[in-house]
């Protein structure tokens, strides 16, 4: 069964401070999504990013970065030159393909809390 | 472009109450559809998935249950609600891609 751990329950940083999210996945399968949503205190969860296994260069949106490396497991989130529109939780989560009903296993999820 | 509606934003509701929440999807046809709870300061919990109309998979069993009457349209109700039902209840959907699930603002349900 594939698990997803993301170590950092909350964060709290200062605004313009760079701010990195862990996130370590388990599976079997040997081809899967990885993904990163976020959710304001609105609640509404965000669609940030899907990686697909077979892709492991890392990718830049804006002050996001996005780094995967399969040996490790890993798909790190981080966010930099942080602003106070960032404090929000941030969930990892992993889909295998083919998987029935294309379900997601998310992490717990990491708090991250920017002080102006 | 697809977007996706929830219904009520918010409730309020006694013990042993019936609950009836309203997911629809718009701009997309035979879309994957998602039932989650999220309860406070918790992670995600999938209750239900449906791959089509009438087809409901139960991922936890409780006292809820899930319907899909409509090819974009998901419902999730309960005949008597319980303490413990009380969190953020989202929808999601997943396209003809099939690769990524996008999610509904969310109804905050209070069960008192």
């Amino acid at each position: 069964a594939q698990k997803v751990t993301q170590a950092q329950t909350e964060i709290s940083v200062v605004e313009k401070e760079d701010v990195t999210l862990d996130c370590v996945y388990e599976t079997r399968d040997t081809t899967y999504y990885l993904f990163w949503y976020k959710q304001p205190p609105s609640g509404e969860l965000v669609f940030l990013i899907r990686r697909n296994s077979f892709d492991e260069q890392n990718e830049i949106s804006g002050r996001y970065s996005w780094n995967f490396q399969k040996s490790t497991s890993s798909f790190n989130f981080t966010i930099t030159a942080s602003q106070v529109v960032d404090s929000a939780v941030y969930f990892c989560a992993l889909s295998e393909v083919p998987a029935a009903g294309n379900k997601l296993t998310f992490g717990g999820g990491t708090r991250v809390l920017v002080k102006p | 472009s697809q977007t996706i509606h929830q219904w009520p934003a918010t409730l309020v509701q006694p013990v042993g109450s019936p609950l009836s929440l309203e997911c629809t999807v718009e701009g997309t046809s035979n879309p994957n559809l998602y039932w989650y709870r999220q309860a406070a300061g918790r992670g995600l919990q999938l209750l239900f998935y449906s791959v089509g109309i009438g087809q409901i998979s139960s991922e936890v069993p409780q006292n809820l249950s899930a319907s899909r009457p409509q090819d974009r349209q998901f419902i999730l109700s309960s005949k008597k609600l319980l303490l413990s039902d009380s969190g953020f209840y989202l929808c999601a959907w997943i396209g003809e891609a099939k690769d990524t699930q996008y999610f509904g603002p969310g109804t905050r349900l209070t069960v008192l």
